[in-house]
């Protein structure tokens, strides 16, 4: 069953304008972490926010916010003043533990962001 | 410096040939990944090691092998097995579950292809 649904393939924004990058995701375990990656066309995968199940705030890192609302399972990446250098591929996570008692993370199909100028 | 490092970054597999890709970290990490992403695609877990001589299968574990004999090792062998082996493969490391949900660090992963 997919864990990790991001419904759009592909984004276009205009340079110095927000985007919202979606993400649902499926889980019965009520302790979890949520994590975006960005992956430029070089393929190093770079962590870029985090948010746990319990928090009560959304997190945020810089440009990055993360809009959390678990009732409805969506863990939305919102990047504000978008920057040539944001073109690339963003993947949303989900680590929870496996039945080994260690973590497995789940990641999205991902969705490629286009910044134009 | 601390990080991933995954050697070759290029690599070229011939017909019926086992292969394997290395993946070393110095963060003492307990926990390593190596995971499979092809075009356009998501990544998918091949298998992962929460200790040292202990080893899990992911969802795509046929064709693959690994080892963990050391913390700061987990090589995985791509064996003649897996028909469709041309892919992009990622190492990952994190930390144990004492630590929490934190994120995991990536190498810079390893572009195989068949001859």
């Amino acid at each position: 069953a997919q864990k990790i649904t991001q419904t759009q393939p592909g984004m276009f924004v205009q340079e110095k304008e927000a985007v919202t990058l979606d993400c649902t995701y499926d889980t019965s375990d009520p302790s979890y972490g949520l994590f975006w990656y960005k992956q430029p066309s070089s393929g190093e995968m770079i962590f870029l926010i985090y948010q746990g199940s319990y928090d009560q705030q959304n997190a945020t890192e810089g440009r990055y916010s993360l809009n959390f609302q678990k009732a409805r399972k969506s863990a939305n990446l919102v990047i504000s003043a978008s920057q040539l250098g944001d073109s690339a591929m963003y993947f949303c996570a989900m680590r929870e533990l496996s039945y080994t008692g260690g973590f497995k993370t789940i990641f999205g199909a991902g969705t490629r962001l286009f910044v134009k100028a | 410096d601390g990080g991933i490092t995954q050697s070759p970054k290029y690599l070229f597999r011939k017909e019926g040939q086992n292969v394997t890709l290395s993946c070393e970290q110095n963060l003492n990490h307990d926990a390593m990944y190596w995971y499979r992403q092809d075009p356009g695609q998501g990544l998918r877990l091949i298998y992962y090691s929460q200790i040292v001589n202990d080893f899990q299968k992911g969802d795509i574990a046929e064709g693959y092998s690994v080892s963990r004999e050391k913390k700061e090792s987990f090589p995985l062998t791509v064996t003649s097995a897996q028909k469709n082996p041309t892919a992009f493969y990622l190492c990952a490391t994190g930390h144990g579950r004492d630590r929490g949900f934190q994120p995991q660090h990536f190498g810079d992963g390893t572009r195989l292809s068949i001859l």
